[in-house]
């Protein structure tokens, strides 16, 4: 069946704008995660959601930073105000439960802030 | 909360020959231990995980082991070919979190 999709795949914006990167997961996964990876860098949780609840958003970096998962299936993770700092590669990955369950990540979508 | 060291960083190796890829972790709760292998400018792609009811875990070429005791687990890759050659990420996972913690990452290069 079809992976965990991302849109877009590569993002350029200007210092101070905002972004919004989707992420479509595996059809009939209940948990989805979003994670930063930098270069050169392992990937970093961000926020997680189990169905439409956000259960964790302790990684994201700044109040500057949302995500939603409004139906508990495509997920949005916006980006108000970007600064250069937020360029990085964000990965969308999700699983079939929570705990412990293997987590399937997208292609993800690269942030280039100038 | 948790921290996840791996190395080497790089790992230089000819084909044919076995690589050996190692982590520690901090956090002994954690329960869940997934490897993936992450080409130039693709997704990760998980390649094998290990639980902690159990040391040791075979899928072909590769295994993992854990040493719970220890805190720390392995991946290890036999006949290494080179299209083994990748950028590898272990991880730990608190299953009553639900989040991994991703190691800094063993750049692999297998020469023909």
């Amino acid at each position: 069946g079809a992976g965990v999709s991302q849109s877009p795949r590569y993002k350029v914006a200007k210092r101070g704008q905002d972004v919004a990167l989707r992420c479509d997961p595996i059809s009939g996964h209940v948990s989805l995660f979003w994670y930063q990876q930098a270069l050169g860098q392992g990937p970093e949780f961000l926020t997680y959601f189990q169905n439409e609840a956000q259960l964790d958003k302790s990684g994201l970096p700044s109040d500057r930073f949302f995500a939603e998962r409004p139906e508990g299936s495509v997920s949005t993770l916006k980006i108000q105000r970007t600064q250069q700092e937020d360029s990085a590669v964000y990965l969308c990955a999700s699983s079939f439960e929570t705990g412990g369950y293997e987590q399937y990540f997208g292609p993800g979508t690269r942030l280039t802030v100038t | 909360g948790e921290n996840v060291e791996q190395h080497p960083s790089t790992l230089s190796v000819q084909e044919g020959d076995s690589a050996v890829i190692k982590c520690t972790y901090s956090d002994s709760a954690s329960n869940y231990f997934p490897w993936y292998k992450q080409e130039l400018g693709k997704r990760p792609q998980l390649i094998i995980d290990i639980r902690s009811n159990v040391g040791e875990k075979k899928d072909q070429r590769i295994a993992v082991t854990l040493n719970k005791t220890a805190k720390h687990f392995s991946l290890h890759i036999t006949e290494t070919q080179p299209e083994d050659s990748a950028v590898y990420f272990c991880a730990a996972m608190n299953s009553g979190y639900s989040t991994l913690t991703f190691g800094k990452g063993t750049m692999l290069l297998v020469s023909p």
